[in-house]
């Protein structure tokens, strides 16, 4: 089936500092990939939906500068947390729709990310 | 907008027994898919199973079937046989035209052995 691999799975970084996450569709092209933050016991909130070549499209309440997300090609995805802070540190997963739209969807193993 | 609830946080289910986790659901679109994925405490969200709208016939994957009801849009899964490793957050979802999926809150499932 369809895998989506996420790195790093776990990164500490200081504050101010900048960390960037990314997702790679390993046997198939995706034009589309979603980012998801999730904190402890909640639910995923969809933050960005990533379209290769052209811009982001950012959900309410997201800030675009903080969170630059870039699909540079068919199976690469990558968002960077700018200038983090401690309320940054979350559990960010990317997903992307499976080949041919079975209807499915495959996520990666997330990336827990913590800001010191 | 669509929403997706799951008003049961948590549920606790005896071992080999069967449980059910309801989810509803408000749409105004014709078309559309349902999930319910598995987050294990590994965090990887793992799909249990899917229902097309179109689709009349209830999915059902091995323990796993759905009851969906359209008309009530409502989407309950049932786990039957329940397994140690059943154990995990369930996430009910909804995607329709903009491929966004919207997840419910989320339910913790217990498993007693």
């Amino acid at each position: 089936g369809a895998v989506v691999s996420q790195h790093p799975s776990w990164v500490i970084c200081k504050s101010g500092t900048s960390v960037k996450i990314e997702c790679r569709s390993l046997d198939f092209q995706a034009t589309t990939m979603f980012w998801y933050r999730q904190f402890p016991k909640q639910s995923l909130m969809l933050m960005a939906t990533s379209n290769e070549g052209s811009k982001a499209t950012y959900e309410q309440g997201v800030e675009k500068d903080k969170f630059l997300i870039n699909h540079a090609s068919l199976t690469l995805s990558t968002l960077t947390v700018t200038s983090a802070h401690p309320e940054d540190s979350s559990f960010y997963i990317c997903s992307a729709r499976d080949p041919g739209f079975s209807g499915g969807y495959t996520f990666g193993s997330g990336t827990r990310l913590t800001v010191v | 907008a669509q929403t997706v609830t799951q008003s049961q946080p948590e549920m606790s289910v005896q071992e080999a027994e069967t449980v059910t986790l309801s989810c509803t659901y408000d749409t105004s679109e014709s078309d559309y898919y349902l999930f319910w994925y598995k987050q294990p405490p590994s965090r990887q969200m793992i799909l249990v199973i899917r229902q097309e709208a179109y689709k009349q016939q209830n999915a059902t994957e091995n323990r796993f079937s759905v009851n969906f009801q359209k008309a009530a849009k409502s989407f309950s899964l049932k786990i039957s046989d329940s397994q140690l490793g059943d154990a995990a957050m369930y996430f009910c979802a909804y995607a329709g035209a903009n491929s966004k999926l919207t997840f419910g809150k989320g339910i913790t499932l217990s498993v007693r052995p």
